[in-house]
C-alpha cells in the first residue's frame, strides 16, 4: 500500500503571514506529483503538477518546490488571506497511473 | 454549465434502497473517475474509465457499481449500501488517464446511508 503524508493536518495563521505544509511520498517508482486546493463546498481544484526532481512552479502567492530523491514537496503561501482558507491536497502518482491522495493540510487564514 | 457537475448533491437513502449518482463533463475529456471520501481519510479511488471502458476497479464492493454510457456521463449505481458506506463521493475527469493529466473535480454527493 502506497501511502502519501501531509503536515500538519491543521493550520491557524494571521492574515499576512507566510505559512508553507508539507506532502510526504515513496520516492521509488514516482511519476507525478499534484497539489490541489479545496475550498469548502466547493470542487477541489488544481495547483500543480510537478514531475521533475528540483521543479519549482508558481501561481500569484503560492509556490511548491519538489525533491523527488528523499520524497517530498512544499507548498508555500506567501502573504496569506482569508481567501486562502481551504484544505490542501496533494496527490502522487505511482509506477500505475493512480493517484494516491494524501489526508490534506486545512488552513485557516484569521483576518 | 462548464466544468463537472454532479447530482444529486445530497442524498439520505436506507439500507434496501436502489439510487444512482449522476456526473457529467462539459470539457471534452476522456478520462473519468468516481472517488469516495469517507469522514476523516483520504480521497480514495474507485473506479476509472478511459474512453468509456472501466480500466480500473479498486477493490470496491459489488454494491456500487459503476456505467459510463458515453465520454461525458458517468453513473454510481447504488443497491444494499451498508451505514458504512456513509461517505462523500466525488467524480472527476481529465483529457486523458495519465499521470501528468490534472483531474478536474465535482462538487461532490453527501451520501448518507440510514
Amino acid at each position: 500500500i502506497l501511502n502519501v503524508e501531509q503536515s500538519p493536518q491543521s493550520l491557524h495563521v494571521q492574515e499576512g503571514d507566510s505559512t508553507n505544509f508539507t506532502c510526504s511520498f515513496p520516492s521509488s517508482n514516482f511519476y507525478a506529483l499534484h497539489w490541489y486546493r479545496w475550498e469548502t463546498a466547493k470542487s477541489p481544484e488544481a495547483l500543480f503538477v510537478m514531475t521533475l526532481n528540483g521543479d519549482e512552479k508558481k501561481k500569484g502567492r503560492i509556490s511548491a518546490t519538489l525533491n523527488t530523491k528523499e520524497g517530498y514537496s512544499y507548498l508555500y503561501i506567501k502573504g496569506s488571506q482569508p481567501e486562502d482558507s481551504a484544505t490542501y491536497l496533494c496527490a502522487s502518482v505511482f509506477y500505475g497511473q493512480n493517484f494516491v491522495f494524501g489526508p490534506g493540510t486545512r488552513l485557516s487564514v484569521l483576518p | 454549465e462548464t466544468g463537472v457537475t454532479q447530482t444529486p448533491r445530497h442524498l439520505v437513502m436506507g439500507m434496501t434502497n436502489k439510487k444512482s449518482l449522476k456526473c457529467e463533463q462539459h470539457l471534452g475529456h476522456n478520462a473519468m473517475y468516481w472517488y469516495k471520501q469517507s469522514a476523516k481519510k483520504p480521497l480514495e479511488l474507485m473506479f476509472v474509465y478511459s474512453l468509456e471502458e472501466r480500466v480500473e476497479n479498486n477493490s470496491v464492493p459489488s454494491r456500487f457499481s459503476p456505467e459510463c454510457p458515453n465520454s461525458s456521463h458517468l453513473f454510481l449505481h447504488l443497491h444494499t449500501l451498508q451505514p458504512e458506506d456513509s461517505a462523500l463521493y466525488l467524480c472527476a475527469s481529465s483529457q486523458f488517464r495519465g499521470p501528468y493529466n490534472e483531474q478536474f473535480f465535482g462538487p461532490g454527493t453527501r451520501l448518507t446511508v440510514l
